[in-house]
């Protein structure tokens, strides 16, 4: 069964650091998105992104999110300057159609657990 | 906005049915998942249910979609220790927008 690769598991950074996410999508996919969930919280949307450009993005994602798709498979996720309250799970999914009619729906990577100090 | 709740725990014995309930306040939710994370791990989507259906069944699991209530269920048979984790519903609405709204989720502890 295809997969939504992430990568690292893991990231520890310091405040004030910029850090990249790196996801990459299952190939046939054309919307690519990212949640986070903070600890204990709900999973939350970031943002959705298709024909390489952002189609929808939440409250959350302000100035210091950016996403790009630099090349045919990776989709990335870059917080300019990290603070501490950035410290969540990052989920990045992928679907094939514009409504997940299928019953896979969206395909979620098994995360990016972030660690601002 | 749209809403989407739990429970925040279940706990029930080895071989018994776990039944998770979820409401939602989004009328126009057309999709409606059940995801389930186990620690540490991503989110695995388990079944889906659309609008204009009531009820879905997948071997140990169904779901029950009561859209007059805004109410949804996942019906687990026979639950295994293997079934300990978190569940979330979530929703999308057919609205054209593509975020998926999720529930706070549902711990769910079997006990042997």
């Amino acid at each position: 069964e295809p997969e939504v690769t992430q990568t690292p598991s893991h990231q520890v950074t310091q405040m004030g650091q910029e850090v990249i996410l790196r996801c990459v999508p299952i190939s046939n996919h054309l919307y690519f998105y990212w949640y986070r969930q903070i600890l204990g919280q709900k999973v939350e949307f970031l943002v959705s992104f298709y024909n390489n450009e952002i189609s929808e993005k939440s409250e959350i994602f302000d100035d210091q999110f950016s996403v790009e798709r630099p090349d045919g498979s990776n989709f990335t996720l870059k917080i300019r300057s990290t603070k501490l309250e950035d410290s969540a799970m990052y989920f990045c999914a992928s679907s094939e159609f514009q409504v997940p009619r299928s019953i896979y729906g969206y395909t979620f990577g098994s995360g990016t657990r972030l660690t601002v100090v | 906005g749209e809403d989407v709740e739990q429970s925040l725990f279940l706990s029930v014995r080895e071989g018994d049915s776990s039944v998770i309930n979820c409401t939602y306040t989004d009328s126009s939710s057309t999709y409606l998942y059940w995801y389930k994370q186990e620690p540490g791990a991503g989110l695995q989507l388990l079944t889906y249910i659309f609008s204009n259906m009531d009820m879905k069944q997948d071997q140990r699991l169904t779901v029950l979609l009561n859209k007059k209530d805004k109410h949804l269920s996942l019906r687990i048979a026979d639950t295994q220790t293997g079934d300990s984790a978190i569940y979330f519903c979530a929703e999308i609405p057919d609205t054209g927008r593509r975020a998926l709204t999720f529930g706070s989720g549902t711990r769910l502890q079997v006990q042997p």
